[in-house]
């Protein structure tokens, strides 16, 4: 149990572009998701917390016009990139706790995303 | 703030060595603490989690422990094989809060 998809697993695009991530509990439903971004050889950093049905809540530094995120539904959530820049790039992975899974966080296989 | 510390930063060792793995972190009111594999390119595996009130956790052949007022944490592997060459992470909660605060993780190479 408590599978957590993430699609795509890698996309390359054009500076400028929007490119939209999506979330998916398989198995559970989702009333909390996080989405954490990890450059290389560091550590992952919380980059929001959403809740469905209610506006995601941003950490100190991440700027929620760029990286708006929607928690529609129990078992999906969607980090769109707008506007993507070369320092963009970076390893993006969502989290995924509810349910019977209430007290831990699963997490997804993340999407790898190049601005060229 | 939290903060999370892991030492080594990399580690190789050969095939069948046992090895412990740190954990350190700054602010000891924590209620559990996670410990994490990813392989390059991939995202996380859960593989053990310690609540507050537990001193360890097993599962197969790793052991991890937990000092909560020394903030502290160790992951030990035993009888370790190529396959558990990976990234391992250790994470905790910030404060009361549910968000995870990582550190850098340490890098293992087990050789054959």
């Amino acid at each position: 149990g408590a599978v957590v998809s993430q699609h795509p697993s890698r996309v390359i695009c054009k500076s400028g572009t929007s490119v939209k991530i999506e979330c998916r509990s398989l198995d559970f439903q989702a009333t909390t998701m996080f989405w954490y971004r990890q450059f290389p050889k560091q550590s992952l950093m919380l980059m929001a917390t959403s809740n469905e049905g209610s506006k995601a809540t941003y950490e100190q530094g991440v700027e929620k016009d760029k990286f708006l995120i929607n928690h529609a539904s129990l078992t999906l959530s969607t980090l769109t990139v707008t506007s993507a820049h070369p320092e963009d790039s970076s390893f993006y992975i969502c989290s995924a706790r509810g349910g019977w899974y209430n007290n831990e966080q699963f997490f997804g296989p993340g999407t790898r995303l190049t601005v060229l | 703030k939290q903060e999370v510390t892991q030492i080594p930063a990399a580690l190789s060792v050969p095939e069948g060595e046992n090895l412990v793995l740190n954990c350190s972190f700054t602010d000891s009111a924590i209620y559990n603490l996670q410990w994490f594999r990813q392989d390059p390119g991939k995202g996380l595996t859960s593989l053990l989690l310690i609540q507050s009130s537990q001193r360890e956790q097993t599962s197969g052949r790793l052991n991890a422990s937990l000092d909560k007022s020394s903030g502290r944490s160790t992951l030990y592997i035993a009888a370790s094989q190529p396959g558990d060459s990976a990234t391992y992470l250790c994470a905790v909660p910030q404060g009361g809060s549910e968000k995870l605060v990582f550190g850098k993780g340490t890098k293992l190479t087990v050789n054959p």
